[in-house]
């Protein structure tokens, strides 16, 4: 079936620093997501990309989809303590017989503060 | 707004014992998804409900049963509880396009 690596696994960063994580997937997707999991909580929509090349912000949060369909990233800026959490990146074809979101297998933040 | 309610929190099961997860969800959402989290494996689709009054296995659905009631609830039953099922379980719905709103999980130990 289909699969996302999802990487780094973990990172440990200095608050104020720029945290970078991508998703790469031997499928094509049509959307990719990012989500991000607090401690205890189910996870929560940041960012939706729809289109090949796009680049879209939130804030801090800065993410991309790839132009060959296949891989995403995930950049956050200025790093602070409420940015700990797990980030999922997912995949999402319409259409499709099966639950159509794919998810990596997170990358964990922790922040020195 | 609830958004996707799960109940309950936290279970603790012997080995062979019987429950059933709820979930419900306000948002009127076609789409309603069972996922498990494990340590180091992400999120895996146990089942799934594209639309009421339909049910199918995602990628790990052995020792699961799943009850669409009606568009607002999806229920997870585990017949005989097995330690391997430990894990934390999370419901989500979606009404398609915009990526799955998630339930904030139930806690499952089974001793």
């Amino acid at each position: 079936g289909q699969q996302l690596n999802q990487s780094p696994q973990s990172m440990f960063i200095q608050e104020g620093e720029d945290v970078s994580m991508n998703c790469t997937s031997s499928s094509i997707f049509n959307t990719w997501l990012w989500y991000k999991q607090d401690p205890g909580e189910g996870p929560v929509l940041l960012i939706a990309l729809y289109k090949a090349g796009e680049l879209t912000s939130n804030g801090r949060l800065t993410a991309q989809f790839g132009i060959t369909r296949k891989d995403s990233f995930l950049n956050i800026s200025a790093s602070i303590p409420s940015d700990v959490g797990i980030y999922f990146c997912a995949g999402l074809n319409y259409g499709g017989s099966q639950g159509n979101l794919i998810f990596g297998k997170g990358t964990k933040l922790s922040v020195k503060p | 707004n609830a958004g996707v309610t799960q109940t309950p929190k936290f279970q603790v099961l012997k080995t062979g014992q019987s429950m059933t997860l709820q979930c419900a969800q306000d948002m009127n959402h076609n789409s309603m998804y069972w996922y498990r989290q494990d340590p180091g494996m992400g999120l895996r689709l146990i089942y799934y409900s594209a639309s009421e009054g339909t049910t199918d296995k995602g990628e790990v659905p052995n020792g699961y049963n799943v009850s669409r009631l009606n568009k607002r609830e999806f229920s997870l039953r585990l017949e005989s509880a097995a330690p391997s099922q430990t894990s934390v379980y999370f419901c989500a719905s979606s009404g398609g396009g915009l990526g799955y709103t998630f339930g904030s999980g139930t806690r499952l130990t089974v001793v």
